[in-house]
């Protein structure tokens, strides 16, 4: 147990619908990572928050925004949702934004979104 | 653009055997790399990791070894162990977010 919390684990959707997945970091954790896993790619960096402010941005669509609450967790929200969004949601956190070498993240378990 | 790459999809190798996985990378400005291994239905676990300033970590049957000149790093696995299938993914940073290949499928068969 990495001591990353993401929910839902699974969730089925619609083509145009928004969800929205949740985080919540290890204890002591400033930083929140979001990545994408889909079928034929590795892991794609969407987006880092580190203690409330966007800290940096990767391959994350227009569709797509995420913040970070004052008690430290995260969301995703993915909107107008299309087939190919299907992919493993994954949640990262670590204690550093990052700036100095070093920097291990741990993962949670993932959400699972199928886009029907 | 994938500044971090692993050509091997997958790699099959016999228990109590050698496994080397590789891991090519683009961005000389890259200087802290990492391994993680994933089960299925699992988020990504860390493994090991190198400093750029270091050629060799070793971590019990684990050891990364980095060789910035060809822009390439490895990780072997010895002795290798049924446990030890999983999908390993390279990865590295600049000093912010990690960057990763696309993994490595090991399997390790009795």
């Amino acid at each position: 147990d990495s001591g990353v919390t993401q929910t839902p684990k699974h969730l089925i959707t619609a083509t145009g619908q928004r969800v929205t997945l949740r985080c919540s970091p290890r204890s002591g954790d400033l930083s929140v990572y979001w990545y994408q896993q889909s079928l034929d790619q590795g892991l794609q960096f969407l987006i880092q928050y580190y203690n409330g402010e966007e800290r940096a941005k990767g391959n994350i669509l227009e569709r797509f925004s995420a913040q970070q609450f004052p008690d430290l967790h995260s969301e995703l929200n993915l909107s107008s949702l299309e087939l190919g969004d299907s992919a493993l949601y994954f949640c990262a956190s670590s204690v550093n934004p990052g700036r100095s070498s070093g920097n291990t993240i741990y993962f949670g378990e993932g959400s699972w979104l199928t886009v029907v | 653009d994938q500044q971090v790459k692993q050509n091997s999809p997958s790699l099959s190798v016999q228990e109590g055997r050698i496994s080397i996985l590789n891991c090519d990378y683009t961005n000389s400005m890259f200087d802290y790399f990492l391994w993680y291994k994933k089960y299925p239905a699992e988020g990504p676990t860390f493994l090991i990791s190198i400093s750029s300033i270091k050629d060799k970590n070793e971590d019990g049957r684990f050891t990364v070894f980095l060789n910035k000149s060809a822009k390439h790093l490895s990780l072997h696995i010895v002795p290798s162990q049924p446990g030890d299938s999983a999908v390993y993914f390279c990865a590295a940073s600049r000093g912010d977010a990690l960057n990763f290949g696309k993994g490595t499928s090991l399997l390790v068969t009795p």
